[in-house]
């Protein structure tokens, strides 16, 4: 276990509402990553960190912010969660961009009505 | 997409059986990794290949890579009920996050 927690595990939420996921970890691991998975897409990458305040957007970024203000944290934001965003976000955390594997949460399942 | 291909997409087998499952992908690679989720949790790192090697194995695992080809397979050998899982690939190409295919879904029936 790499010592990541994502919470909440479950959260159904209205169209239009903020929502905010967050990842947690107790490794010192620098890079963090957000992922959504959808049937027949696999893991799309949604935005990831590199540091404390350093970010950078993956393939399905739009209608999703994230935040990193201390190297354990790195939260995922939905300013206005519209029906399209229900799926299972999972967080991982990695020692490079791609060199190593990744060690991933146990997801976060929204479901946006 | 940038996201590889993983071949067949479900796979079922009887317990006892090997289970081989490929990935394409289409641009150049520094290393190719799979990866296992069971169902409900999280994804869980099984082995890297890198792109001058070839064949590597871990326990049950043999993962080889053609990289003229653009494809790598996963075989689990002598498949247990317990390896009925989702098996993805993912490819690392330097400077950018780890990307992943669709998936392979493996039953294996006792």
């Amino acid at each position: 276990d790499a010592g990541i927690t994502q919470s909440p595990r479950h959260k159904v939420t209205e169209t239009g509402t903020p929502v905010t996921l967050r990842c947690h970890q107790t490794e010192n691991h620098r890079y963090m990553y957000w992922y959504r998975q959808d049937p027949g897409h696999g893991l799309r990458l949604i935005h990831y960190s590199y540091g404390v305040k350093d970010t950078d957007k993956g393939e399905v970024s739009d209608g999703y912010s994230v935040s990193r203000s201390k190297t354990e944290d790195f939260l995922l934001t939905l300013e206005s969660a519209t029906s399209s965003q229900t799926s299972v976000y999972f967080c991982a955390l990695g020692s490079g961009r791609d060199v190593g594997e990744l060690f991933f949460g146990e997801g976060s399942r929204l479901t946006v009505l | 997409s940038q996201q590889g291909e993983e071949d067949p997409q479900a796979l079922s087998i009887q317990e006892g059986e090997n289970a081989t499952m490929n990935c394409s992908y289409k641009t150049s690679i520094n290393n190719l990794q799979w990866y296992r989720q069971n169902s409900g949790r999280g994804l869980v790192h099984l082995i890297l290949i890198r792109s001058n090697e070839r064949e590597k194995h871990s326990g049950r695992l043999r993962v080889t890579l053609d990289t003229s080809k653009k494809s790598s397979s996963l075989l689990i050998t002598a498949s247990r009920a317990a390896d009925t899982a989702s098996y993805f690939c993912a490819r690392g190409s330097g400077n950018t996050p780890l990307v992943f295919g669709k998936g392979t879904r493996l039953s294996v029936i006792a």
